[in-house]
C-alpha cells in the first residue's frame, strides 16, 4: 500500500513569489492534516479535511494560506505571498477514521529567502 | 495551547543498553496519545496509539506506558541498536482529532 506523498520534497522560493504544496493521501483515507514545523520547534496543526469539507482550519496562520482538497482526493496548500517566516517543514498526514493513526508523509521543506 | 513536553531533549546511548523517556501532557480532555519516530528527511513513523489510561503497547524493543490521570507517558528501548537512533515525538490528541506535538527527544545510539 503506498503511504502519503508530497510534492515537491524542497521548495526555495523569494520573498512575494507563490508556492502551492501538493499532498496525495493513503488511498480511502477520508481524513486530511496539515501540519507545519518551523525551525527547531514543535510540529504545529495548521487544518483538517474531511473529505472535500474543511473540518477545522484554526491552526492556520493567516489568510496568505489557502487549502483546498477538490473531490476529496489530494489537497494542496497554496501560500500567496511567501513570506520569510513561513520557511519551514510543511507535513500532511491522512487518516482513516477519526480514531485511527494518523500516517504522515515525508513532508515539503519550505525555504523562502 | 496544549503545553507537550518531553524530556530530555536529547541523550545518547550506548548500543546494547536501554533508555527511556519521558511524555508529559495536559491531563484534562484526553482522547488519545501518539507516539512517532522521525529521521530528518523521512515520514514520521506511527509506532504507537494509547487510548486507554493504564496501557502498555509493544512494538519489537519498542515498548510505551500511559497514565492519563497524572498526564505522562513513558517510552522504553530495550537494548539500543544504532538503528534506533531518531528523533522520537510524542502528540496529544483531545477530541477535536488534532495532534499537538512535544519537541521530541532525540536519540544517538552509539556503537
Amino acid at each position: 500500500e503506498a503511504g502519503v506523498t508530497q510534492f515537491p520534497s524542497h521548495s526555495v522560493i523569494e520573498k512575494g513569489q507563490t508556492v502551492t504544496l501538493r499532498c496525495d493521501p493513503i488511498s480511502g483515507h477520508d481524513n486530511l492534516y496539515w501540519y507545519r514545523r518551523v525551525m527547531g520547534k514543535e510540529i504545529k496543526f495548521l487544518l483538517h479535511f474531511v473529505k472535500e469539507s474543511k473540518q477545522d482550519e484554526s491552526g492556520m496562520p493567516n489568510n496568505r494560506f489557502l487549502a483546498e482538497r477538490t473531490g476529496g482526493t489530494y489537497s494542496t496548500l497554496k501560500v500567496q505571498p511567501a513570506e520569510l517566516e513561513d520557511s519551514g517543514v510543511y507535513f500532511c498526514a491522512s487518516q482513516w477514521y477519526s480514531t485511527d493513526t494518523q500516517y504522515f508523509g515525508p513532508g515539503t521543506r519550505l525555504t523562502v529567502l | 495551547i496544549l503545553n507537550v513536553e518531553q524530556s530530555p531533549q536529547s541523550l545518547h546511548v550506548q548500543e546494547g543498553d536501554s533508555t527511556n523517556f519521558t511524555c508529559s501532557f495536559p491531563s484534562s480532555n484526553f482522547y488519545a496519545l501518539h507516539w512517532y519516530r522521525w529521521e530528518t528527511a523521512k515520514s514520521p513513523e506511527a509506532l504507537f496509539v494509547m487510548t486507554l489510561n493504564g496501557d502498555e503497547k509493544k512494538k519489537g524493543r519498542i515498548s510505551a506506558t500511559l497514565n492519563t490521570k497524572e498526564g505522562y507517558s513513558y517510552l522504553y528501548i530495550k537494548g539500543s541498536q544504532p538503528e534506533d537512533s531518531a528523533t522520537y515525538l510524542c502528540a496529544f490528541m483531545t477530541g477535536d482529532y488534532k495532534l499537538s506535538f512535544g519537541a521530541g527527544t532525540t536519540v544517538t545510539v552509539r556503537a
